[in-house]
């Protein structure tokens, strides 16, 4: 298995600009979500899925989009990138939603917006 | 309100010896889960430990310990026999019920000498 894997793994955008992080899982995982990483902050929840065709709103979703037409992909998109979105993201996965259950992570993308 | 405390930034831990990183956390749900992450310089996160908050026992993985202090809301990681190869970003987090949602903590940057 690949696990969970993400592209691009860098990324230099200028404000303004749109774009896709991808996300896809091998693991037949039901669960899907995104988060961002920021220096001093951990991790924060950005969108998550509990399925193909559910997808549902975290803790900072605004100027994010997701959906999940299968099982195994999950991108978000960037509708009109801003330097407040420079950061890392990482996708993540699990099998349920049990609350014992841990959540994979992919290897995370760095992204800059000029 | 900041759901989970790491108050040790950084932290200095000789090769071999065991070192303790701190984690508070807040929550009124009786039902919760509390887990720690490791992340390396290559960035990946790396699942070590989880405790939920019905388990009788501590949680024990291989060199990793969690003592879990309930009554005082704290989860402290204990690395035993420290290696060169623990030298890491560690984060907790907690779940809370049946909210899919990782609330992280700042993280604590350990380095390990030889």
């Amino acid at each position: 298995n690949a696990g969970v894997t993400q592209t691009p793994k860098f990324q230099v955008l200028k404000t303004g600009q749109s774009m896709t992080l991808q996300c896809a899982q091998d693991m037949n995982h039901e669960y899907m979500s995104w988060y961002r990483q920021d220096p001093g902050m951990g991790l924060r929840l950005i969108h998550y899925s509990v399925g193909a065709g559910i997808t549902d709103q975290g803790e900072v979703p605004n100027g994010y989009n997701v959906s999940r037409s299968t099982t195994e992909d999950f991108p978000l998109r960037l509708l009109s990138a801003a330097p407040s979105q420079t950061s890392v993201y990482f996708c993540a996965s699990s099998y349920s939603g049990r609350l014992q259950e841990t959540q994979y992570f992919g290897p995370g993308t760095r992204l800059l917006v000029l | 309100a900041q759901k989970i405390t790491q108050t040790q930034p950084g932290m200095f831990v000789q090769e071999k010896e065991a070192v303790t990183l701190d984690c508070t956390y807040d929550t009124s749900d009786p039902s919760y889960g509390l887990f720690w992450y490791k992340q390396p310089s290559s960035g990946e996160m790396i699942f070590l430990i989880y405790q939920g908050s019905y388990d009788q026992q501590n949680a024990t993985e291989g060199r990793y310990s969690l003592n879990f202090q309930k009554a005082r809301k704290s989860a402290n990681l204990v690395i035993s026999a420290s290696q060169l190869g623990d030298s890491a970003m560690y984060f907790c987090a907690m779940r809370e019920g049946g909210n899919y949602k990782l609330s992280f903590g700042a993280g604590t940057t350990v380095t390990v000498r030889a």
